[in-house]
């Protein structure tokens, strides 16, 4: 069955440094897509990434970067440079192939960023 | 900005009652999607639509309804809400409904069932 799994429910990092947050999944699609979410205390979910399971290069968006290793099932998410603004919940999510496309969700890492 | 509400934002009711939660986008996707939130957990599906009156369940979609008579608009239902059903709901929308198209969320609905 699909998974992902979230090891990290908590993590600190010193402002203007670089972090990782873990994620690993499952599944014996050949085709999926994995994205990563950002909620802050407001509540909103705001996607910052996406990578293809075809896709041959990591995935960026300005300061995040998505570390993709297929062998290893990992899709672990980069944020450099933090600010005091990275500070939220980090969902980790897998679209299922089947007729629904559905996200399939990790239980998130909390980052705290410190001044 | 994915031009999606959902109303209302927040909303108390008590066990027993019904309830129906909102969610519209202006942009005609296709696909849409009920989501809870629970302490916990990341997000899981209640139920989608894949067009007008095409509707599925998902993997936590007992004690609750959709409809979706308008392109714009799909509505989710708890015909007699329970304290279990206390939760943040999120509908979502993707634009192609392909699971290589990004899901955009809207800003939530915080529900207490008392």
């Amino acid at each position: 069955a699909q998974k992902i799994t979230q090891t990290q429910p908590g993590m600190f990092v010193q402002e203007k440094e670089a972090v990782t947050l873990d994620c690993t999944y499952d599944t014996s699609d050949p085709s999926y897509g994995l994205f990563w979410y950002k909620q802050p205390s407001s509540g909103e979910m705001i996607f910052l990434i996406y990578q293809g399971s075809y896709d041959q290069q990591n995935a960026t968006e300005g300061r995040y970067s998505l570390n993709f290793q297929k062998a290893r099932k990992s899709a672990n998410l980069v944020i450099s440079a933090s600010q005091l603004g990275d500070s939220a919940m980090y969902f980790c999510a897998m679209s299922m192939m089947d007729s629904s496309y559905k996200l399939i969700f990790g239980s998130g890492t909390r980052l705290l960023v410190r001044p | 900005d994915a031009g999606i509400t959902q109303s209302p934002r927040h909303k108390v009711t008590e066990t027993g009652t019904p309830v129906t939660l909102r969610c519209h986008q202006t942009e005609n996707h296709r696909y849409m999607y009920w989501y809870r939130q629970d302490p916990g957990h990341g997000l899981r599906l209640i139920h989608y639509s894949y067009g007008v009156k095409d509707t599925d369940k998902g993997e936590v979609s007992d004690g609750y309804s959709v409809s979706r008579s308008k392109t714009e608009d799909f509505l989710l239902t708890l015909e007699s809400a329970t304290s279990s059903q206390t939760s943040v709901y999120f509908c979502a929308i993707s634009t192609n409904g392909r699971g290589t198209d990004t899901q955009y969320f809207g800003p939530g609905t915080r529900l207490t069932v008392l």
